[in-house]
């Protein structure tokens, strides 16, 4: 596979429910982002991860945990969600040191009930 | 506060007529500026990105954005749509020197639909 994946493409939840988000990256870079787009809004960037650091966390309500275990993978942990966290949440990655566009996977799109 | 404007929701244009996509930021400091493209059901997909030097920079799939420091804009073109063009665009700037770590961190528009017909 090339370029960035992400699993599910699609995801329906309940409240209660625990679920996560996989995010692969294949192009060797050493930063990693998740990003919400809801309509009509900018994108909203949520976590940064720099060498599998954190380095941004934008005021996300702890029901969204990330993790960062290797510079290729990220996820992000749902749980006790709200139907306004219904959106389509995208991965990104980048190379750092310059200014490097990002590049992104196809989204998950999320409906909590 | 920083913020990137995109004054337009949704722009419609005749297959092979020129269309622009509008784009003003506000940034402290020099921006480097950027525009994706978003088909249906994908994620976003990067056409250019301005660092410095000539104003007038060209990307992918035909496309061309000017950059206007006085006027603190970017507006994307094209001299003649294609139906195949039609799709979401966003507008994105990074603020000179604002990044944390080897991150890039963006600041995006809320997104312009381009619609092209046939």
């Amino acid at each position: 596979e090339t370029g960035v994946t992400q699993t599910p493409r699609h995801l329906v939840m309940g409240m209660t429910n625990k679920k996560s988000l996989k995010c692969e990256q294949h192009l060797g870079h050493n930063a990693m982002y998740w990003y919400k787009q809801s309509a009509k809004k900018p994108l909203e960037l949520m976590f940064v991860y720099s060498l599998e650091e954190r380095v941004e966390n934008n005021s996300v309500p702890s029901r969204f945990s990330p993790e960062c275990p290797n510079s290729s993978h990220l996820f992000l942990h749902l749980h006790t969600l709200q139907p306004e966290d219904s959106a389509l949440y995208l991965c990104a990655s980048s190379q750092g040191g310059t200014v490097n566009e990002q590049f992104f996977g196809p989204g998950t799109r999320l409906t909590v009930l | 506060a920083q913020s990137v404007a995109q004054p337009e929701d949704q722009v419609n244009v005749a297959e092979g007529n020129p269309l622009t996509v509008k784009c003003t930021y506000s940034v402290s400091g020099n921006p480097y500026l950027f525009w994706y493209v978003q088909y249906p059901n994908r994620g976003l997909q990067f056409l250019l990105k301005y660092i410095t030097g000539d104003n007038l920079v060209k990307g992918s799939y035909g496309f061309e954005a000017e950059f206007n420091k006085s006027q603190t804009s970017f507006h994307l073109k094209k001299p003649s749509a294609l139906v195949s063009d039609s799709a979401l665009y966003f507008c994105a700037v990074r603020p000179q020197g604002y990044y944390g770590g080897a991150t890039n961190k963006l600041i995006f528009g809320t997104g312009t639909l381009l619609a092209v017909q046939p």
